[in-house]
């Protein structure tokens, strides 16, 4: 059954650090996602991206962060500058009426 | 702005127990409506969807869920849960057009004792 994957598992970064956060989607899927769980609160909508350009974006996706497909497989969430409070499960999840995610990364900012 | 409201936050429950958590959500037009499950350290699974028609949706693993419209809610059932059930469940909803983003509720944490 395809899956989406996620890596890494786990990321490790010091404060001020930019972040890579890689994300292979399901193979005929279009639309992808962008979600993020800070520990022991609900899962937060970040970005949906289709046709190469995001469609939706919430207010915590601001500056500091962008998104990209920059092959045909890989969807990439980039945070340039992290800081302590973006310590959370990032989860990219893709699909069109059903959404199937990915194991999530944990992200640790230090 | 859609919004979930996952009311129960834990739940302990004996085997072979009837479960049902509850769901209320808060949204102008028609929405499509998901239970999504976490077991311990693993990825977010999907249960059940409503899209439309028959109200009673059955998923995964014995669940099945409710559509109340008047009652704006998608309550969660199984009938005897098993230790295997135990993990983080999350209700979500989108609006209907598709392709839209995922609205989640807290989650409520099942605990199934043996």
């Amino acid at each position: 059954e395809p899956e989406v994957t996620q890596t890494p598992s786990h990321q490790v970064t010091q404060m001020g650090q930019e972040v890579i956060l890689r994300c292979v989607p399901i193979s005929n899927h279009l639309y992808f996602y962008w979600y993020r769980q800070i520990l022991g609160q609900k899962v937060e909508f970040l970005v949906s991206f289709y046709n190469n350009e995001i469609s939706e974006k919430s207010e915590i996706f601001d500056d500091q962060f962008s998104v990209e497909r920059p092959d045909g497989s890989n969807f990439t969430l980039k945070i340039r500058s992290t800081k302590l409070e973006d310590s959370a499960m990032y989860f990219c999840a893709s699909g069109d009426y059903e959404q199937y995610f990915g194991p999530g990364t944990r992200l640790t900012v230090t | 702005a859609q919004s979930v409201s996952q009311h129960n936050h834990h739940v302990i429950l004996s085997e072979a127990a009837s479960l049902e958590l509850g769901c209320n959500y808060s949204y102008g037009g028609t929405v499509n409506l998901f239970w999504y499950v976490q077991y311990p350290g693993q990825h977010l699974q999907l249960l059940l969807k409503y899209f439309s028609g028959d109200p009673l949706v059955k998923g995964i693993k014995g669940f099945e869920a409710e559509f109340i419209k008047s009652k704006f809610s998608f309550n969660l059932r199984k009938p005897s849960v098993q230790w295997s059930d135990t993990a983080e469940y999350f209700c979500a909803v989108t609006s209907n057009f598709g392709n839209e983003k995922l609205t989640f509720g807290t989650g409520t944490r099942l605990t199934i004792i043996p």
